[in-house]
């Protein structure tokens, strides 16, 4: 295994900007989660798919954002307008058919300006 | 709600045990611990499923007990790679969302 990918691993941008994430999970994971964690805490679940249907979303999700997995594959995560409030490390987490172990990706930094 | 944990910090010499809680006010399905070091990804330690199942490899054990909804992380002998902060996930139903503690800063010295 390669492990969750996602890119970029940093993003800076200024407010007002549209920016858009990318995630590879593990191969044949077919569950794909979104975090966001700010500094010192802990991770705080934004959205999850099962295969390429989208399952569960966090009141955190406002209409600015959206995610994706359109083939069941890779996800994308966008955030639109962004506000200096969203600035946060995004991660990526999948995991397998069987249990529930979720395995994290390095996480794209996001730093808006 | 968001699982409580403690200590939120703990200083240890190399060799120290330590126990880092987690409590949560929901009944849970599972209780899952993660340690990560400044800028990395979250590294999964351990699952442990409702039925106060303990589990445990090389000095790092954990236990759930399901009547109290607390999940408790035991290091023993401790390394200096065990430097990192933990977090407990815990899960409501199965396959869903993991909900995250407060974490515990854990640093280990010579």
């Amino acid at each position: 295994d390669t492990g969750v990918s996602q890119n970029p691993r940093h993003k800076i941008t200024k407010r007002g900007q549209n920016v858009t994430f990318r995630c590879d999970p593990i191969s044949e994971h077919n569950r794909l989660y979104w975090y966001r964690q700010t500094l010192g805490q802990g991770p705080e679940f934004l959205t999850y798919f099962q295969n390429e249907a989208q399952l569960e979303k966090s009141r955190l999700l406002s209409d600015r954002f959206s995610a994706e997995r359109p083939k069941g594959s890779f996800s994308t995560l966008e955030i639109q307008r962004t506000e200096q409030g969203d600035s946060a490390m995004y991660l990526c987490a999948s995991s397998p058919r069987q249990g529930n172990i979720q395995y994290f990706g390095a996480g794209t930094r996001l730093s808006v300006l | 709600q968001q699982p409580v944990q403690s200590p939120q910090a703990v200083i240890l010499r190399e060799g120290e045990d330590a126990v880092i809680n987690c409590s949560s006010s929901k009944a849970l399905y599972s209780v899952h611990w993660y340690r990560q070091k400044h800028g990395e990804a979250p590294v999964f330690l351990m699952i442990l499923l409702k039925g106060g199942e303990q589990k445990g490899h090389d000095k790092i054990s954990a236990s759930f007990n399901e009547k109290k909804q607390q999940s408790s992380l035991y290091l023993t002998a401790s390394q200096l790679s065990y430097s990192g902060t933990y977090f407990c996930g815990t899960e409501v139903g199965t396959a869903s969302k993991l909900t995250f503690g407060t974490g515990t800063r854990l640093q280990v010295t010579l």
